[in-house]
């Protein structure tokens, strides 16, 4: 299994809903990544996690909350999302280490509205 | 801060000829850049990774060449199809900073026929 998976697809949320997004790897890589991606602009790292643990935080707002349950999985929490927080999110996957010639493995995203 | 910069928006090519991306990044070099290709609603793609001590990188059609001196890298497609219609990203990934690979603007590629 080479790929990254995402759920949801898409989503649409009001301002006072709380929802999580969802990815899950099994290709064994130790780190997992949250990326913000605007129409026609380049994705903006959020978060960076390797071997479980939060190892970057990119001064992203308190209501963007991850979490990584085990090695796999890698969640999203929302909760009081503004409007302007619509995006496509990205999940990614990669070996923590220089020492590869292998990039990150990205989900296709979710879409995610803000109502 | 790092600013990395793609500087065609947008490149149109015809068929058959070598399309040719630059990745230009400003401060010191990166431990190694790497180029993504990034289809309409999805998720980037990796295609080539190349290190700060290597010139140079080949892959099927793609070429990829790495000048620390200039502060450069230029993505090339040779013989290059429709189906390589879409948008490329470099990106960078600096020593010292762990785990964080960071993108330039992205060059959009059309090739027609």
């Amino acid at each position: 299994d080479t790929e990254v998976t995402q759920t949801p697809k898409h989503l649409v949320m009001g301002m006072t809903n709380k929802k999580s997004l969802k990815c899950e790897q099994h290709m064994g890589h130790r780190a997992m990544y949250w990326y913000k991606q605007k129409a026609k602009k380049p994705p903006e790292l959020m978060f960076v996690y390797s071997y479980e643990k939060l190892s970057i935080n990119e001064s992203v707002p308190s209501r963007f909350s991850p979490e990584c349950p085990n090695s796999s999985l890698l969640n999203l929490h929302l909760h009081a999302l503004q409007p302007e927080d619509s995006a496509l999110y990205l999940c990614a996957s990669s070996q923590p280490t220089n020492r590869t010639d292998y990039g990150y493995t990205f989900g296709s995203g979710t879409r995610l509205t803000v109502v | 801060s790092q600013k990395i910069e793609q500087n065609s928006e947008a490149l149109n090519i015809q068929e058959g000829k070598t399309a040719t991306l630059t990745c230009n990044y400003t401060n010191y070099s990166p431990a190694y850049l790497q180029w993504y290709r990034q289809d309409p609603g999805r998720g980037p793609v990796f295609l080539l990774l190349i290190r700060e001590n290597e010139k140079e990188k080949r892959k099927e059609r793609l070429k990829v060449t790495f000048d620390t001196t200039l502060k450069q890298s230029l993505f090339h497609i040779t013989a290059s199809q429709p189906a390589d219609s879409a948008t490329y990203l470099c990106a960078l990934k600096y020593t010292g900073t762990a785990s964080k690979l960071t993108f330039g603007t992205g060059t959009r590629l059309q090739v027609t026929l």
